[in-house]
């Protein structure tokens, strides 16, 4: 059974400090996703890494994947407040009928303070 | 123009009720999904179609049964609700590509089982 394991849970950052997201998972896969939730809303699609070594940009946000390690990185540089949310990392089962069968992390809070 | 699109946004019910959310989307995807969120915020799959056929069906009470009357519609009943079954169920699509199923949510139905 595909486990998705994030850290960690709950970020406490200051404005324009750095800091990264851990994503372990469990199984084989090459496709793994990064999406952001604020409170009381829906989950809105940030990343998406396809292949080993893969690294996306946006704004102060950077994720990449390394399928070997299998383990994804959500970095942030120079935190605002605007970033508080809590980040979601999540992993397709990539196989068979279970393609599309997201196993998600268990969330990560982030919280900016000024 | 909402992609993905469910209602009801809240639903507050007593246990033993019996009730429906509904969703759609207007992406033209081929797969829809429902997705829980307990109060933890762990989110899990619960049922997944793909052109009106099931093709995902985790662990999940049979006092939950998915509808697909269209690939652009998958509606959610639930009979004789219980309080374990307040959570927030979201509605998701995507279209499977080789080279990546990203997911597309809904804004979420919010059930309160009293």
């Amino acid at each position: 059974e595909l486990k998705v394991e994030q850290n960690p849970l709950f970020l406490s950052m200051q404005e324009g400090k750095n800091y990264t997201i851990y994503c372990n998972y469990s199984t084989t896969s090459d496709r793994l996703y990064w999406y952001r939730q604020d409170p009381g809303k829906s989950l809105e699609s940030l990343f998406v890494l396809l292949s080993n070594g893969a690294v996306k940009q946006e704004g102060r946000l950077m994720a990449s994947l390394d399928t070997k390690a299998r383990l994804s990185t959500l970095h942030i540089t120079a935190a605002v407040h605007d970033l508080s949310a809590t980040y979601f990392c999540a992993v397709d089962h990539a196989g068979g009928t279970s393609y599309g069968k997201l196993t998600f992390g268990q969330g990560t809070i982030l919280t900016v303070h000024p | 123009d909402t992609a993905v699109s469910q209602t009801p946004k809240y639903l507050v019910t007593q246990m033993g009720n019996d009730k429906s959310i509904k969703c759609e989307q207007n992406l033209g995807h081929d797969t829809m999904y429902w997705y829980k969120q307990d109060s933890k915020k762990f989110l899990k799959i619960m049922f997944s179609y793909n052109n009106k056929e099931l093709i995902i069906n985790e662990t999940v009470p049979n006092r939950f049964s998915p509808k697909s009357p269209d690939k652009a519609h998958l509606n959610l009943h639930i009979n004789s609700l219980e309080l374990g079954d307040s959570a927030v169920y979201f509605c998701a699509s995507s279209q499977e590509f080789m080279w990546g199923t990203e997911a597309f949510f809904g804004q979420g139905t919010r059930l309160t089982v009293v």
